[in-house]
């Protein structure tokens, strides 16, 4: 069964202190992706990696990084993060694109 | 660049059916539906990849029409566990953006005993 694990599941912390949200997998997908999710607007996405070293940013990029230089993780990592980042991230895997995604359990980062 | 859901928010008794559409404004190559109970992860419902197609598993199934640029999530005799946000993600039909999935803001559908 697919399982995707994110960590931390809840974080709080102070504008401008780096932090580090990781996404493992272990499925051996290709498809890995962030969202963000506030509500009253969906899921967005904010980087997708289609597969080891190649990432590309989706609609809500700005602020955040992410690398992919194993199959199996898909950090993202927020330099200075601001208070705009307050939200709930879900990592999701899927065989490419247009396959099932599935998604972890969702991180909640609150940044004060 | 959002796709468009309608309605936002819909109450049904158990057993009425229920209609939720997704239009966007650029052309399709495929649009993905999810259900997301409250605190908990989205889950993959269905794909549809082809205008035209139409898929469905239990009571509940979906359309695509490519031409029209939209797709209809289709709940059938309502039970309390289809309760949730319904998601319609989409894909869009340029290759610009290979791995781009943009979804709705949701539609929250609430069933009453």
């Amino acid at each position: 069964e697919a399982q995707v694990t994110q960590n931390p599941r809840y974080l709080i912390t102070v504008t401008g202190k780096k932090l580090t949200v990781t996404c493992s997998q272990n499925m051996n997908h290709e498809y890995m992706s962030w969202y963000r999710q506030d509500p009253g607007l969906g899921l967005r996405q904010i980087y997708y990696s289609m597969n080891v070293e190649v990432t590309d940013k989706g609609d809500v990029p700005e602020g955040y990084k992410v690398s992919r230089k194993e199959k199996r993780n898909f950090p993202l990592i927020l330099e200075s993060p601001s208070p705009n980042q307050t939200s709930l991230y879900f990592c999701a895997i899927s065989r490419g694109r247009n396959q099932p995604q599935h998604f972890g359990d969702g991180t909640r980062l609150s940044i004060l | 660049q959002q796709p468009v859901q309608s309605p936002q928010a819909v109450i049904l008794r158990e057993g009425e059916d229920a209609v939720i559409n997704c239009s966007s404004s650029k052309a399709l190559y495929s649009v993905h539906w999810y259900r997301q109970k409250h605190g908990e992860a989205p889950v993959f419902l269905m794909i549809l990849l082809k205008g035209g197609e139409q898929k469905g598993h239990d009571k509940i199934s979906a359309s695509f029409n490519e031409k029209k640029q939209q797709s209809s999530l289709y709940l059938t005799a309502s039970q309390l566990s289809y309760s949730g946000t319904y998601f319609c993600g989409t894909a869009m039909n340029y290759g610009g953006s290979q791995g781009n999935l943009i979804f709705g803001k949701g539609t929250k559908l609430s069933v009453k005993p």
